[in-house]
């Protein structure tokens, strides 16, 4: 099955500055990657996601980026604001024809003011 | 309001006692799934359901049975809760034709 590499765990960042995490997944056959974004206590969020037709994805301070031939992924956060902190997972889903969806394991984030 | 909930929300048990966790979205999603999630682990994916009847096992499913006989609903069943089955629990639904996955409140489960 479907295995999802994310890094780092953890990533403690200046405010302001911009913050990277990275996934990799083992199927080829994964066609859409989501980012979500989850708080302390509650529900996991959809911030972005990305299909495998496509190499980048931007929305305002969030971007991101496919290499489908290296079958990783990442997420880039600029200009990060205390808000920002969170903990964030990748995903991997092959949606032809079933519904299995790979998380990562999380990166907890934090935001130094 | 479009939601998905989860009840209880809340729930302390004791090893062997069977319960149902509930899942119920309001819409009208074909697909469904239930999640675990534990520390250092992300989400794991225990069923899915394509659609009413239809459903499938995901990376964890030992422990647990699902049901759908009607659109809206996706219990989770746990026949004889065991201590490595305390966890918080997801339920996400998504409509046919779209990737954004609805995911409900969360069950937080604890078996002694």
């Amino acid at each position: 099955g479907e295995n999802v590499e994310q890094h780092p765990s953890t990533l403690s960042v200046q405010e302001g500055d911009s913050a990277v995490i990275k996934c990799t997944y083992s199927d080829s056959a994964s066609n859409y990657f989501p980012w979500y974004k989850q708080e302390l206590g509650k529900r996991p969020q959809l911030i972005i996601d990305i299909r495998s037709n496509v190499g980048e994805k931007k929305d305002q301070r969030i971007a991101v980026t496919l290499n489908k031939t290296a079958k990783h992924f990442s997420l880039h956060i600029t200009e990060t604001q205390p808000e920002d902190s969170a903990v964030y997972f990748c995903a991997s889903l092959w949606n032809f024809g079933n519904e299995k969806l790979t998380f990562g394991t999380g990166t907890r984030l934090t935001i130094i003011p | 309001e479009a939601q998905v909930t989860q009840n209880p929300r809340y729930l302390i048990t004791v090893t062997g006692k069977k319960l149902t966790v509930t899942c119920s979205q309001n819409m009208n999603h074909e697909y469904m799934s239930w999640y675990r999630q534990d520390p250092g682990l992300g989400l794991r994916q225990i069923y899915y359901s394509m659609n009413v009847e239809v459903t499938d096992k995901g990376d964890v499913p030992e422990g647990y049975k699902v049901s759908r006989k009607e659109k809206r609903n996706f219990p989770l069943i746990l026949e004889s809760p065991s201590p490595n089955q305390t966890s918080l629990y997801f339920c996400a639904s998504r409509p046919v034709g779209a990737d954004e996955q609805f995911f409900g409140p969360g069950t937080r489960l604890t078996v002694l």
